[in-house]
């Protein structure tokens, strides 16, 4: 059965920082992995989402990475601000074609 | 604009009540799917639709039914059975089932048993 794991928890920076979100996953047959934003009392944004075939992809600040091999991504958020404050979510799609989240990380940003 | 819609954002059900949550697509998605969230937890599935007129359960089903009458429409119904429903409920949908697919979410539903 697929689990993922997202560290840290929680994340707490000064703005203008850059900073890296983990995610890890035990099985490494995934067809993609997706990174979410949630607002509290929100639904989900789909950030970037990542083919079991490419390497990385890229929206604006961010940058999401992945090593299926290892079963490992990350997404680098670079010069951090206020507004990006947020839960993240990583999940994969694999098996029986449904999602597996991670439990998220609470990431704030203080002016 | 194209998207996902859940209706209520809010619901209060009393003990022993059924109550229905609404989910509505306009993206000609054909897999549909809801998922139940708790305060530090991962989303958990509960129903997932390939196509219109099937639906499977997910990992949590028990006291939740679904159907699936119309490609647009896939509504949750939160039975007396579950014995634990207050929840942040969301429904997301995807282009197909199978491969390689992005999921897209509504702004979800929040449930509270008063």
């Amino acid at each position: 059965k697929q689990e993922v794991t997202q560290i840290p928890a929680a994340l707490s920076v000064p703005e203008g920082e850059n900073l890296v979100l983990n995610c890890s996953f035990t099985d490494s047959a995934i067809y993609n992995l997706q990174w979410f934003r949630q607002d509290p009392g929100k639904g989900l944004t789909s950030l970037l989402l990542i083919q079991s075939s490419q390497r990385e992809q890229t929206s604006g600040r961010l940058n999401a990475s992945l090593d299926k091999s290892s079963g490992r991504s990350t997404l680098y958020i670079a010069a951090s601000q206020p507004g990006d404050s947020a839960t993240y979510l990583c999940a994969v799609l694999s098996g029986y074609s449904t999602l597996t989240f991670g439990k998220g990380t609470m990431l704030l940003v203080s002016p | 604009d194209g998207g996902i819609t859940q209706s209520p954002k809010y619901l209060f059900r009393k003990e022993g009540q059924n109550v229905t949550l609404s989910c509505e697509q306009n993206l000609n998605h054909d897999a549909m799917y809801w998922y139940r969230q708790d305060p530090g937890q991962g989303l958990r599935l509960i129903y997932y639709s390939q196509i219109v007129n099937d639906f499977q359960k997910g990992d949590i089903a028990e006291g939740y039914s679904v159907s699936r009458e119309k490609k647009e429409s896939f509504p949750l119904t939160v039975t007396s059975a579950q014995k634990n429903p207050t929840a942040f409920y969301l429904c997301a949908s995807s282009s197909k089932w199978g491969g390689n697919t992005e999921a897209f979410f509504g702004q979800g539903t929040r449930l509270t048993v008063v």
